[in-house]
């Protein structure tokens, strides 16, 4: 099984700023990553696809990189919506999620 | 406006059985593989169970592999998850997502969960 392992488990980043979120395969997933948001008391939503590929409806605010087995989520300002959790997914070999990074207003 | 609606979640003693139900409307529902996803109170989230748009290939996860069961029945637009011999640790939200084709991978389209309990 892939192990998808993300940092840091919290960030905390003050609105308008920058967010960068981490997540580490343990093998090689080519660009089979995913990353969604959740909310408190809500689904998951999914925001990126192929590692970099913005879903419908997502800001552009939000951006991925990365292949193989290292990928970066980046919010380029934070704004107050965006404070939530967020997974990384690899669908190269069965599906794996990672555990989460929380992200906090400072 | 695409939405999928689960039900059947509940209190269960370990041991038991629960089927979960996911409508769904505004897709075509033929056209996707559909999943099981689920998530314990303050965890993260595990998939659980695929099954490719005609529901002739199912996959679990090892956790649940033997106990529960995926179907669909595509004249009514609804996914199932047959689980039996509970355990706690089968205590979630359980929610139901679109796959964007036919087992791509990628879950565009979640439920908003049920909850399942497993408890004496």
């Amino acid at each position: 099984e892939i192990v998808m392992t993300q940092s840091p488990a919290t960030l905390s980043v003050s609105p308008g700023e920058r967010a960068t979120l981490s997540c580490r395969a343990s093998q090689s997933v080519s660009s089979n990553l995913a990353w969604y948001q959740q909310k408190p008391g809500q689904a998951p939503r999914l925001l990126i696809s192929g590692a970099s590929t913005r879903a419908t409806g997502i800001p552009a605010r939000f951006s991925g990189s990365g292949s193989g087995t290292e990928f970066t989520l980046t919010i380029s300002s934070l704004q107050s919506e965006d404070f939530a959790i967020y997974y990384c997914q690899q669908y190269n070999n069965g599906y794996t999620f990672g555990q989460g990074t929380k992200l906090e207003i400072k | 406006e695409v939405q999928l609606l689960e039900s059947g979640g509940g209190l269960k003693k370990p041991g038991g059985s629960l089927r979960l139900s996911c409508a769904v409307s505004a897709f075509t529902f033929t056209n996707y593989a559909m999943n099981w996803v689920r998530q314990a109170p303050g965890k993260g989230l595990e998939w659980v169970s695929t099954i490719n748009n005609g529901g002739g290939s199912t996959y679990y996860a090892d956790s649940v592999k033997g106990r529960f069961t995926i179907s669909r029945d595509n004249s009514k637009n609804t996914l199932y998850l047959e689980m039996n011999s509970l355990r706690a640790e089968d205590t979630a939200v359980y929610f139901c997502a679109k796959d964007r084709g036919y087992g791509v991978g990628v879950f565009d389209i979640w439920g908003q969960g049920t909850m399942v309990t497993v408890s004496s």
